[in-house]
């Protein structure tokens, strides 16, 4: 059964750092990723989305990657700034014909310190 | 209406009663979702739509029940709410199902008393 996992769980950097979020998922089989974030009391916001055939995908300063085989993904935040602080998670979607679908982890909590 | 909406924003409920919680989109999405939030344990998807007419079980489906008669509303039903059943409860939906990415609700905030 496919298992995602974020480490850590929180974080906290001061303003103007860069950083990076991991993923991993135990089944490699995937069909996409999907980063995303979420504000206090908020729904999530899709952040990025990388299908199984890509590496990588950038919007402005964040920049995730996918290693497949591994089962890593990671999303890079370059230049961080306050606004930048909530919850990030990523999610698989299994490939099609298998019985999970989509499988979050839990997310790590990010605080960019001023 | 832009995107998805959801109602109530927040609920408290005597354990027993029946409640729907309704979800609503304008992006003319095929695939329509429902997740359950709890701290510690994620985001778990409860039932989704492949299109209208058409639903399926996702991870937890006890105790809820969906219908899917047109493409734009996709309620979740709770037919006798329990404590347990207590949670924050999201709507998605995307262009088709598991292909693209998802649009979220902002949320049903649930309390089982």
């Amino acid at each position: 059964k496919q298992e995602v996992t974020q480490i850590p769980a929180a974080l906290s950097v001061p303003e103007g750092e860069n950083l990076v979020l991991n993923c991993s998922f135990t089944d490699s089989a995937i069909y996409n990723l999907q980063w995303f974030r979420q504000d206090p009391g908020k729904g999530l916001t899709s952040l990025l989305l990388i299908q199984s055939s890509q590496r990588e995908q950038t919007s402005g300063r964040l920049n995730a990657s996918l290693d497949k085989s591994s089962g890593r993904s990671t999303l890079y935040i370059a230049a961080s700034q306050p606004g930048d602080s909530a919850t990030y998670l990523c999610a698989v979607r299994q490939e099609r014909n298998r019985d999970d679908k989509i499988i979050f982890g839990k997310g790590t909590r990010l605080h960019i310190l001023p | 209406i832009a995107g998805i909406t959801q109602a109530p924003t927040s609920q408290i409920l005597a354990a027993g009663r029946r409640m729907t919680l309704r979800c609503t989109q304008d992006m003319r999405h095929n695939a329509m979702y429902w997740y359950r939030q709890d701290l510690g344990l994620g985001l778990r998807l409860i039932h989704y739509s492949n299109t209208a007419g058409t639903t399926g079980k996702g991870e937890v489906p006890d105790g809820y029940s969906v219908s899917r008669a047109n493409t734009d509303d996709f309620p979740l039903t709770l037919a006798s709410a329990v404590p347990s059943q207590t949670s924050v409860y999201f709507c998605a939906s995307s262009d088709y199902l598991w292909n693209n990415e998802q649009f979220f609700g902002p949320g049903t905030r649930l309390t089982v008393l």
